[in-house]
């Protein structure tokens, strides 16, 4: 079956623009995360949905960042006024919610530049 | 918070060899501990787990086994191959069961297999 599908795959843009990022969980996956990757500061948990609902918000890097999800499916990651800062590989896993521990499932992620 | 140390590497060992990769961390709780690896050009994978004390997880010749009393969770293989070759992340989770909640990565250590 279909994978973690996120898109744009790259993006580039000038500093000071906003971007939007989005990702397609697998069918039937009630969680939702996303992550951050770069070389400086490799894999930060950023923020994670139960259905439509974000309970923990608190890695989120600053308020330029927001996310949500709608219909329990797709989420979408925007950055206002990009900073250098902000380039690095943004990476979305979801997973099924049960009894036992559920395995996140990553997607290929979106390369960000901020030129 | 939340905390783990792996070495960085890049780790670099002929085929055949025995691996070890060292991974310790903090915790407030009693968390679930995970290896993740992503091989060149695709995205994150579960590679093993193990949710409690003294639990060992093993997937594909890779075992680690959680130990509570160092707090610690190192990767082993008896004879590694040149498929091997990737990046591999220690994580660990504070959520209990199936529950949501955001992994915390260590910063991945990249081994390389010499045929």
């Amino acid at each position: 079956g279909a994978g973690v599908s996120q898109s744009p795959s790259n993006k580039v843009t000038e500093k000071g623009k906003d971007v939007e990022l989005r990702c397609d969980p697998i069918s039937g996956h009630t969680a939702l995360y996303w992550y951050r990757q770069s070389l400086g500061q490799g894999l930060e948990f950023l923020i994670y949905f139960q259905g439509n609902s974000a309970p923990d918000k608190s890695g989120l890097p600053s308020d330029r960042f927001s996310a949500e999800r709608t219909g329990g499916s797709v989420s979408t990651l925007t950055i206002q006024r990009t900073q250098q800062e902000d380039s690095a590989v943004y990476l979305c896993a979801s997973s099924r919610l049960g009894a036992d521990y559920q395995p996140q499932h990553f997607g290929d992620g979106t390369r960000l530049s901020i030129l | 918070g939340d905390s783990v140390t792996q070495m960085e590497g890049p780790v670099t060992l002929s085929e055949e060899a025995f691996l070890t990769i060292n991974c310790t961390y903090t915790a407030t709780g009693y968390p679930s501990l995970f290896w993740y690896v992503q091989y060149p050009g695709e995205g994150l994978q579960l590679l093993l787990k193990a949710t409690k004390a003294d639990d060992k997880g093993s997937n594909k010749g890779f075992e680690a086994t959680y130990r509570k009393e160092t707090t610690s969770f190192h990767l082993e293989k008896g004879s590694v191959q040149v498929s091997d070759s990737a990046v591999y992340f220690c994580a660990l989770s504070e959520g209990s069961g199936g529950g949501a909640d955001g992994l915390t990565f260590g910063k991945g250590t990249h081994l390389i297999i010499q045929p």
